[in-house]
């Protein structure tokens, strides 16, 4: 069965620097892999998918992952945080005839 | 604007009641979900129906219960609440199982 790891529960940067929030996922088949944000209060916003094409893929709001099968990860990177980037991050993943598992989540804080 | 409807958006229910949670989507979408959100736990899947008529269960789902009627429309019934049950409620919606998931605002259920 698939499941997704979600390495750190919280990660804080300063604006403007590099956020990397990392995710590792197990799946017996090629993997569909997704990002999502969770603002407080509300319900989860789609940031990006990975469904077999390209291996960098880009989202919104300036954040990208790459999907790197020998390393089975699927890491979600921004070049420059801003404050409004802090959030809940979930990544997920489908074998793409199941439902989606989702991770634990990465709380992220930016500090001015 | 096209979306999931969820009712109601937070309750506090007696231990021993039975309560439905509603979810609707006018999307057209195959996939329906019901997840539960826990601080530290993420997002675990209760439910889920592939196509109207079609139910399944997920990772956590004793005490809950569901039904598929139509395509727009995905209860979510407690049948008698315990206190274990206190949580944050999301009903999602896919057009198949392996595109993405669209989610609905939550509701927050506590059980006294």
């Amino acid at each position: 069965a698939q499941s997704v790891t979600q390495l750190g529960s919280h990660v804080s940067v300063s604006e403007g620097a590099l956020v990397l929030l990392r995710c590792n996922y197990s799946s017996s088949v090629p993997p569909y892999l997704f990002w999502y944000v969770q603002y407080p209060n509300q319900g989860l916003q789609l940031l990006l998918k990975y469904t077999s094409a390209a291996t960098l893929v880009k989202g919104i709001n300036g954040f990208e992952a790459e999907f790197k099968k020998s390393e089975t990860s699927f890491h979600l990177t921004k070049p420059s945080a801003h404050m409004s980037d802090a959030a809940e991050y979930f990544c997920a993943v489908s074998e793409g005839n199941t439902p989606l598992v989702f991770g634990k989540g990465t709380r992220l804080s930016v500090i001015a | 604007i096209a979306g999931i409807t969820q009712a109601p958006t937070s309750q506090i229910l007696a231990a021993g009641r039975r309560m439905t949670l509603r979810c609707t989507q006018d999307m057209r979408h195959n996939a329906m979900y019901w997840y539960r959100q826990d601080l530290g736990l993420g997002l675990r899947l209760i439910h889920y129906s592939n196509t109207a008529g079609t139910t399944g269960k997920g990772e956590v789902p004793d005490g809950y219960s569901v039904s598929r009627a139509n395509t727009d429309d995905f209860p979510l019934t407690l049948a008698s609440a315990v206190p274990s049950q206190t949580s944050v409620y999301f009903c999602a919606s896919s057009l198949y199982r392996n595109t993405e998931a669209f989610f609905g605002q939550g509701t927050r259920l506590t059980v006294v």
